[in-house]
């Protein structure tokens, strides 16, 4: 069965540091691969996705992620982080038959002044 | 404004007691899906559907009911409610297309007594 790992449940960084958020899936096929994150009380925001090309990939807010298949990873990065960017992080696989995704567990991210 | 909306936000009932849980999307997208969202188990899907009238079940769907009567709609009904549907509910919708993200509501926190 597919899944979706992110070892990390909560980090804290400062503000102005980098930050990377692991997310590693189990999947035989090329995934579909997506960053969401929630702000308290939010509903979940779309980061950024992977589809196919480039490994490298831009979202919003600053962040990027790098699919790397030989390590079944799909880890978010942001080179500074700021105050408001504090929430939690999903990774995600949509499966292949198109129609459902498959959710980790979540990162809670705290950010220090 | 595109936007999923889910109704109530916030519900507190008692064991057995049937409640609807309302989710509507003014973006015409063909897929819709409600998920709970619990601690350290990240975003599980309880039901989809990809179009009017057409409906399956996810990952974890008992104890639910939906139904897809219009496009725009897709209600989660539970029949009678046990403590252990206490969660947080978000409704989601996408295009019927492959990497098309989904689109989520603000969540309802539903507390069973």
């Amino acid at each position: 069965a597919q899944s979706v790992t992110q070892p990390d449940i909560h980090i804290t960084v400062s503000e102005g540091a980098s930050l990377e958020l692991r997310c590693n899936y189990s999947y035989g096929a090329t995934p579909y691969l997506f960053w969401y994150v929630q702000s308290p009380g939010q509903g979940l925001q779309l980061l950024l996705k992977y589809f196919s090309g480039d490994t490298l990939v831009q979202g919003i807010k600053g962040f990027e992620a790098e699919f790397k298949r030989s390590q079944s990873s799909f880890n978010l990065r942001k080179p500074s982080v700021h105050w408001s960017d504090a929430a939690e992080y999903f990774c995600a696989v949509e499966r292949d038959y198109g129609q459902n995704f498959v959710f980790g567990p979540g990162t809670r991210l705290s950010v220090l002044p | 404004e595109a936007q999923v909306t889910q109704n109530p936000r916030y519900l507190i009932t008692v064991t057995g007691k049937k409640l609807t849980v309302t989710c509507s999307q003014n973006m015409n997208h063909e897929y819709m899906s409600w998920y709970r969202q619990d601690p350290g188990l990240g975003l599980r899907q309880i039901y989809y559907s990809m179009n009017v009238e057409v409906t399956d079940k996810g990952d974890v769907p008992e104890g639910y009911k939906v139904s897809r009567k219009e496009k725009r709609n897709f209600p989660l009904i539970l029949e009678s409610p046990s403590p252990n549907q206490t969660s947080l509910y978000f409704c989601a919708s996408r295009e019927a297309k492959w990497n098309s993200p989904l689109h989520f509501g603000n969540g309802t926190r539903l507390t069973v007594t």
